[in-house]
């Protein structure tokens, strides 16, 4: 199984300021036929089912705002949210979709400091 | 709108059975992998395994193979989870979801909780 770990498991950051979230995962998910990461950011508000925040590692899905952005490739990923607002109050998973072992990252709590 | 809809939440005693449902709206509910994902209360989530509405083919996490049984009706396009036997560690938040092999899961049920307790 392709192991995925972030960090930090919880976030505290002031609104209006950059917050930062890391995946790393146990083996590559970058796939060589099409140069493509197989990594995607989820985000779960309380009460809600999880979202599909970027996929590919870095494609915003529609409707997502551009604070909202991926980085990485090969084995380790970064989320920011380059201006925090009060909705992005949330758990984000990253997932591997390389394997068809799916696996998600154990979430990161972000909080209002 | 592309929307999957699950069933209600349950509650159950141990050793009963149960199958819950999802359903799929504004979309080829046979051209898609459907998967399941169980989210523990307060925990992460755990991809429990899919199925190919079109053939009824299943893959199984190994963590979850001989604890649940996948199926779906196509003609309906529901898909279901269920259980021959529960115990109070199957107490979670089951969400289906589509899964896109380029893009990963989108979108996701609104969720089935389940409740198992004497």
């Amino acid at each position: 199984d392709i192991v995925m770990t972030q960090s930090p498991d919880s976030l505290a950051v002031s609104l209006g300021e950059r917050a930062t979230i890391n995946c790393k995962s146990s083996q590559s998910v970058l796939y060589s036929s099409n140069n493509k990461n197989y990594l995607a950011w989820y985000q779960q508000k309380p009460g809600q089912p999880p979202k599909l925040l970027i996929y590919w590692a870095s494609t915003r899905e529609s409707g997502v705002p551009d604070r909202f952005s991926g980085s990485g490739s090969g084995t380790d990923f970064t989320l920011t949210i380059s201006s925090l607002q009060a909705e992005d109050v949330a758990v984000y998973y990253c997932q591997q979709y390389y394997t068809t072992l799916y696996t998600f990252g154990q979430g990161t709590k972000l909080e209002i400091k | 709108e592309v929307q999957l809809v699950q069933s209600g939440a349950e509650v159950k005693k141990p050793g009963e059975s149960l199958k819950i449902s999802c359903k799929g709206f504004g979309y080829s509910f046979t051209s898609h992998w459907i998967g399941w994902v169980r989210q523990m209360p307060g925990k992460g989530l755990e991809w429990m395994g899919m199925i190919y509405p079109d053939d009824s083919d299943t893959r199984y996490n190994p963590s979850f193979q001989g604890q649940v049984t996948m199926s779906a009706d196509k003609s309906i396009s529901t898909a279901y989870l269920q259980w021959s036997s529960l115990k109070a560690s199957d107490t979670a938040m089951y969400y289906c979801a589509r899964q896109l092999r380029y893009f990963g899961f989108d979108p996701w049920g609104q969720g089935t909780l389940v409740t198992v307790s004497s």
